[in-house]
């Protein structure tokens, strides 16, 4: 079945700087790529994804990149805020969602 | 639209009770999911449903069991509950399947002693 792996596990930046965040698969039939976010205490929420078909998706300070034949995918957030602290998983489904193990950014 | 409601917020079991997680909806999604999240590990899927009366396992189903009579309930079962079930529990809820946004409930915190 697909694998995710996600990295860092942890993520500080100082508010005001870009941070990212990487995500590898091994199922090359995986064809939509969600981001989640999750604050304290709360489910995940989705703040963007992209499909297999595109490879780059940008919505306000968030983007994600796609790399199809590398099978792997990534997170910018430019101009981090204090608000931007929180958890955030990546995901590949083709059928079954399989997601990163998270990465818990702080935003100082 | 209330969104995907679960209850309870917080559990404490002793080993070898049972319980019934809800979870309910009330936006007519097809799709259901139940999933755990433990620790550094992400989110393992349970069980889900396609539809009322279809139901089928995930990565992790052992010990775990589901009924969908309605389109929007839910409910997870956990019989004779051990410390390995101890977790973070979430369901979801989507218009389709694959593809598609997952929207999330806020989460049972269960703890097994």
């Amino acid at each position: 079945g697909e694998n995710v792996e996600q990295h860092p596990s942890t993520l500080s930046v100082q508010e005001g700087d870009s941070a990212v965040i990487k995500c590898t698969y091994s199922d090359s039939a995986s064809n939509y790529f969600p981001w989640y976010k999750q604050e304290l205490g709360k489910g995940p929420q989705l703040i963007i994804d992209i499909r297999s078909n595109v490879g780059e998706k940008k919505d306000q300070r968030i983007a994600v990149t796609l790399n199809k034949t590398a099978k792997h995918f990534s997170l910018h957030i430019t101009e981090t805020q204090p608000e931007d602290s929180a958890v955030y998983f990546c995901a590949a489904s083709r059928g079954d969602m399989r997601f990163g193990a998270g990465t818990r950014l702080t935003v100082k | 639209n209330a969104g995907v409601t679960q209850t309870p917020k917080f559990r404490i079991l002793k080993i070898g009770q049972s319980m019934t997680l809800q979870c309910a909806q009330d936006m007519n999604h097809n799709y259901m999911y139940w999933y755990r999240q433990d620790p550094g590990m992400g989110l393992k899927l349970i069980y889900y449903s396609v539809g009322a009366g279809i139901t089928d396992k995930g990565e992790v189903p052992n010990g775990y069991n589901v009924s969908r009579s309605t389109t929007e309930d839910f409910p997870l079962r956990l019989e004779l509950a051990a410390p390995s079930q101890t977790s973070v529990y979430f369901c979801a809820s989507s218009t389709q399947g694959g593809g598609h946004e997952q929207y999330f409930g806020p989460g049972t915190r269960l703890t097994v002693t």
